[in-house]
């Protein structure tokens, strides 16, 4: 089944301890990206993927790093996670090409204490 | 990214079409108009997009109005599962969206 896996998909941690959460697809996508959902804000873009090597910000990156070494796989890395980063994250691919809608995973429920 | 406008929430009955309109007026010639939905806290799930023509798939059908200004996504038979927030988006790129607050349907038995 075609799909974007992200893990865990809770979370709770303690403020400063680094933590990952890791989104692999299956269909081969070009691009991916992550994003956060906060009530009242909407789905806002944190990073974003092109293919392998290649990211660039989105709109709220501050306190956030990704990797693409692979192109299955976009892990999202919170160096020194702070309350503030409590949120939902989706992670979601797509084809490289503007007639194709993005597949997001499942969503990870992040609690920062 | 031109700004959309939707109503925040809206009722329809089941196995009735639901028609979720938008108005974006400031859209610029090479912006689309997108639709994504929500249904309670799962990942948002791409519906259908446009420039300009009309379109239509298995799941919906796009009218875009001739000046472009709003769009109206058509469910022909809304079913309860139909349920969920759906997103207008409008943006000259399908990767960077910027999601607004969308439209709250309820679909009722």
């Amino acid at each position: 089944e075609a799909q974007v896996t992200q893990n865990p998909r809770y979370l709770i941690t303690v403020t400063g301890k680094k933590l990952t959460v890791t989104c692999s697809q299956n269909m081969n996508h070009e691009y991916m990206s992550w994003y956060r959902q906060d009530p009242g804000l909407g789905l806002r873009q944190i990073y974003y993927s092109m293919n392998v090597e290649v990211t660039d910000k989105g709109d709220v990156p501050e306190g956030y790093k990704v990797s693409r070494k692979e192109k299955r796989n976009f892990p999202l890395i919170l160096e020194s996670p702070s309350p503030n980063q409590t949120s939902l994250y989706f992670c979601a691919s797509s084809r490289d090409n503007q007639n194709y809608g993005y597949t997001f995973g499942s969503g990870t429920r992040l609690t920062v204490v | 990214d031109a700004k959309t406008t939707q109503p925040p929430s809206m009722d329809c009955a089941e196995g009735r079409a639901a028609n979720l309109p938008c108005n974006h007026s400031t859209i610029s010639g090479n912006e689309y108009v997108y639709w994504y939905r929500q249904i309670h806290s799962q990942g948002p799930q791409y519906i259908i997009h446009g420039l300009k023509n009309n379109e239509t798939n298995e799941m919906a059908s796009l009218i875009i109005t001739e000046d472009r200004k709003s769009s109206t996504l058509i469910l022909p038979h809304a079913t309860l599962r139909d349920t969920a927030v759906y997103y207008c988006i409008v943006s000259s790129s399908a990767r960077q969206l910027t999601f607004g607050s969308g439209t709250q349907l309820t679909v009722l038995p």
